[in-house]
């Protein structure tokens, strides 16, 4: 148990709605990732927070959003949703998103768009 | 960009046997991070071992060693006296030590699936 929650575990939904993943870091850590892992495109990184604000910015789609909570908890906010998006999507924490701290993942939400 | 390259889909092993698990990456950084995550059926993503690049000595845990080879770009994962339970899908990642931008976030390459045989 890397101390990282996500839920839900799994959500299936159909093409055009809107679903709402959510994250909570490990007890002190301020740094928040998203990835998403997919058959066609491997893991990739899509959007970093840190202590609330936005850090880095990856390869997210204009139709996805994120955002880090005062309580450092994230939330990634997907629309419009495709057939493409069905994928793994990770959450990752930590200490302060700088030097060698290691990321801890949680164990994912994995997306299936029907 | 960075790019991390994994060029074998599939790797094979014998239980105790050692197998070497290839990565090449690019980068115009000279300061960066390396690492090997392990990613089993249960799909929980684990480190395994990490690298900082002004290290010239291999990192080693227990019985993970890392070949790196700075000039050539190349980080290899070697797992001595392999274990069923090693069995899994390794990534080779790359992470830039540059503040700022895209420090943080991981480049994943596309991954080796190890299978042990017993």
């Amino acid at each position: 148990d890397s101390g990282v929650t996500q839920t839900p575990k799994h959500l299936i939904t159909a093409t055009g709605q809107r679903v709402t993943l959510r994250c909570s870091p490990r007890s002190g850590d301020l740094s928040v990732y998203w990835y998403q892992q997919s058959l066609d495109q491997g893991l990739q990184f899509l959007i970093q927070y840190y202590n609330g604000e936005e850090r880095a910015k990856g390869n997210i789609l204009e139709r996805f959003s994120a955002q880090q909570f005062p309580d450092l908890h994230s939330e990634l906010n997907l629309s419009s949703l495709e057939l493409g998006d069905s994928a793994l999507y990770f959450c990752a924490s930590s200490v302060d998103g700088t030097g060698i701290d290691e990321q801890f993942f949680g164990p994912g939400t994995r997306l299936t768009v029907l | 960009a960075q790019t991390v390259t994994q060029s074998q889909p599939e790797m094979s092993v014998q239980e105790a046997e050692t197998v070497t698990l290839s990565c090449t990456y690019d980068t115009s950084e000279s300061d960066y991070y390396l690492f090997w995550y392990k990613q089993p059926p249960s799909r929980q993503m684990i480190l395994v071992i990490r690298q900082e690049a002004y290290k010239q000595q291999n990192a080693t845990e227990n019985r993970f060693s890392v070949n790196f080879q700075k000039a050539a770009k190349s980080f290899s994962l070697k797992i001595s006296d392999s274990q069923l339970g090693d069995a899994a899908m390794y990534f080779c990642a790359y992470r830039s030590a540059k503040y700022g931008g895209s420090q943080g976030n991981l480049i994943f390459g596309k991954g080796t699936k190890l299978s042990v045989k017993p």
